[in-house]
């Protein structure tokens, strides 16, 4: 059983673009969650989510970022014009049900010019 | 709200010596809590967790108790070796919520 995979794992911007990372679950898992790690930092919650629908957002900040996760296909979280202060580890966490342990994808580490 | 305190690091020991990582929590309710691992370059790996007052968790030698009296769930292993040498970050959640982390305590073990 393959773990939680994300993609890619490294991703260079430059100030404006966007960015896309995505996350596929754990087979079998339902809910998926966005963190973001900030350098020397500890993580932080940014969105819950099912199949498509937004649980939770209530860690996203108000522009620029948006996340889904569609009926067929990965979780994808989307950043327009990025600015380096974007620059950190995303990490994607996934659970077969709200209440059972999340477990984390190896991360994409963005950095932005 | 929710919150986790940690024990600030950098730790640094020596091969074989007893660890212990400090970890308090401040929630309304009883959370389940989490020890998870993560090593240079890689994501969180899910160390432990107890999910009720007293319960002990424990994986590659090492344990961590749930106290509700004190609201704690510290980290410890009798012997700890170079390969444990990594950032360890304690967390909180309740069910159908997001994990609360703390921010994390670098351990260095030298030979």
């Amino acid at each position: 059983n393959a773990g939680v995979m994300q993609n890619p794992r490294h991703l260079v911007r430059r100030r404006g673009q966007e960015a896309r990372l995505r996350c596929s679950p754990m087979k079998g898992h339902s809910h998926v969650y966005w963190y973001r790690q900030l350098p020397e930092e500890g993580l932080k919650f940014m969105v819950y989510l099912q199949k498509e629908n937004i649980i939770d957002e209530s860690g996203m900040p108000k522009e620029r970022f948006s996340a889904e996760f569609p009926k067929e296909g990965p979780s994808i979280l989307r950043i327009q014009q990025v600015v380096r202060g974007d620059s950190a580890a995303y990490f994607c966490a996934s659970s077969p049900g709200g209440k059972e342990t999340q477990y984390f994808g190896p991360g994409t580490r963005l950095l932005v010019l | 709200g929710n919150s986790v305190t940690q024990m600030e690091g950098p730790v640094t020991l020596s091969e074989e010596a007893f660890l212990t990582i400090n970890c308090t929590y401040t929630a309304t309710g009883y959370p389940s809590l989490f020890w998870y691992v993560q090593y240079p370059g890689e994501g969180l790996q899910l160390l432990l967790k107890a999910t009720k007052a007293d319960d002990k968790g424990s994986n590659k030698g090492f344990e961590a108790t749930y106290r509700k009296e004190t609201t704690s769930f510290h980290l410890e292993k009798g012997s700890v070796q170079v390969s444990d040498s990594a950032v360890y970050f304690c967390a909180l959640y309740f069910g159908n919520e997001k994990l609360t982390f703390g921010t994390g305590t670098r351990l260095t073990i030298i030979p």
